[in-house]
């Protein structure tokens, strides 16, 4: 059962670049989830999906887009990269209902450097 | 706006010390999270907490709720040079994510 997996693992990318980080989940959870870890803070709501097909912003949603095409798959698209982007991204998935208060289950992270 | 304040934020401690972190949050929530963090790696859920009053113990690490207070606690016993590392609290936001509010973590130096 490999949970979370994210891809790649680290970028660098220059300043007005493009990309996408990949994130798929294999253990069939509605919510899917987009975080920044800047150093020495906690982790910050950038966009989640509460199932295919629907998205909405997080608290720092700009720059960012995502997309839900299928219920494993949330992509994070980074357009017209900036420094202020460099960051450690983690993507999560839980089922909803969370009933029994199941925690977030987190990706190994993708760590971005915009230069 | 919901905020979730640990103290300390960076704690060194030698081994076979007890010590407690310490978790504060702004607003009503139902559900708070303990989490791991090794360096350069991803969280590792720790603990969930339901209800006020609420205690869970996994070996050395214990948690515990106060909901009326907005307080939780993470307590180490005895510790060990393996429990080195950032633990982050989070509580639920609510709303239609349902996704968490995180602290800004406690880094945890524990020396022989």
């Amino acid at each position: 059962n490999a949970g979370v997996t994210q891809t790649p693992k680290f970028r660098i990318l220059k300043i007005g670049q493009s990309m996408t980080l990949q994130c798929t989940q294999d253990m069939n959870h509605n919510y899917m989830y987009w975080y920044r870890q800047d150093p020495g803070m906690g982790l910050k709501l950038i966009y989640y999906s509460v199932g295919a097909g629907i998205t909405d912003k997080g608290e720092v949603p700009n720059g960012y887009n995502v997309s839900r095409s299928t219920t494993e798959d949330f992509p994070l698209r980074l357009e017209l990269a900036a420094p202020s982007q460099t960051s450690v991204y983690f993507c999560a998935s839980s089922y909803w209902p969370r009933q029994g208060g199941t925690p977030l289950h987190f990706g190994n992270g993708t760590r971005l450097t915009v230069t | 706006e919901l905020k979730v304040e640990q103290n300390p934020l960076f704690l060194s401690m030698q081994e076979g010390k007890n010590y407690t972190i310490y978790c504060n949050y702004s607003t009503t929530s139902d559900r708070l999270y303990w989490y791991r963090q090794d360096p350069g790696k991803s969280l590792e859920s720790l603990f969930v907490l339901l209800s006020n009053g609420a205690v869970k113990q996994e070996g050395r690490l214990m948690a515990s709720l106060d909901t009326k207070a907005r307080l939780s606690t993470l307590h180490i016993t005895a510790a060990v040079h393996d429990l080195s590392a950032t633990y982050f609290c989070a509580v639920n936001s609510g709303g239609g994510a349902d996704g968490l509010t995180f602290g800004k973590g406690t880094h945890l130096i524990i020396q022989p």
